[in-house]
């Protein structure tokens, strides 16, 4: 069974930049959630994706989108690049079938650094 | 907005030192907690979900507590090791707004950061 992977582990952007950060879930899951990790912070709800299509959204300014494809991977793309938005990008895959029950299995993140 | 604290902010113990941390959640619309342990440089692995009140989980020489009630669950660690080190995360999962089918988010504290020294 394959865990989470996320690409690429680090990343340089400039302000104003783009960058699309990518996540394969764990086979079997139709679910990804993406968190930020800010310094200090704990991990922040950006959105969630189900079967394609965004099914929750954190308190996070629209230029923060995000993609799920067929199998089921998924992209956060965020616009317009801010040096707040220096930190740690996780995702998350799960099972929704048990709700609240199921565990989130999480990538190893990707470092985002926006000079 | 949800409010998740844990406490201590970061610890440090000797090996073979017995430690509990602390988190405090919401008490109203309660649906369960979940335990994450997170070592430098890999995925946050969950430890425990937990859902009723008085419900006490193990795994190994870690266990956890719930007091749903009061809106808190300590985590124990008995007899620390090295290998124990690594920042303790408890998530409060909400479900989410949308069409649901189960799914939900989860709001983090900022985590209890465990160094454990030889």
């Amino acid at each position: 069974e394959t865990g989470v992977t996320q690409s690429p582990t680090h990343l340089i952007k400039t302000r104003g930049q783009q960058v699309t950060l990518r996540c394969s879930s764990q086979s079997g899951h139709n679910t990804v959630s993406w968190y930020q990790q800010a310094l200090g912070q704990g991990p922040q709800f950006i959105f969630q994706y189900y079967r394609e299509e965004e099914n929750g959204r954190g308190n996070f300014p629209p230029r923060f989108s995000g993609l799920q494809f067929p199998n089921y991977s998924s992209e956060l793309n965020v616009n317009a690049l801010e040096l707040d938005d220096s930190a740690l990008y996780l995702c998350a895959s799960s099972d929704p079938t048990s709700g609240v029950l199921n565990e989130q299995f999480f990538g190893p993140g990707t470092r985002l650094t926006v000079l | 907005i949800l409010n998740v604290e844990q406490s201590p902010q970061s610890l440090h113990v000797q090996e073979g030192d017995s430690t509990n941390f602390t988190c405090s959640f919401p008490s109203s619309n309660f649906y369960a907690l979940h335990w994450y342990r997170w070592e430098t440089a890999k995925s946050p692995e969950a430890l425990f979900v937990m859902t009723l009140n008085g419900d006490e989980k193990k795994k190994g020489r870690i266990s956890a507590t719930l007091n749903t009630k009061e809106g808190y669950s300590y985590l124990y660690i008995k007899g620390s090791q090295p290998e124990d080190s690594a920042t303790y995360l408890c998530a409060f999962p909400a479900p989410n707004a949308y069409s649901g089918a189960g799914s939900y988010q989860l709001t983090f504290g900022k985590g209890t950061k465990l160094s454990v020294i030889p």
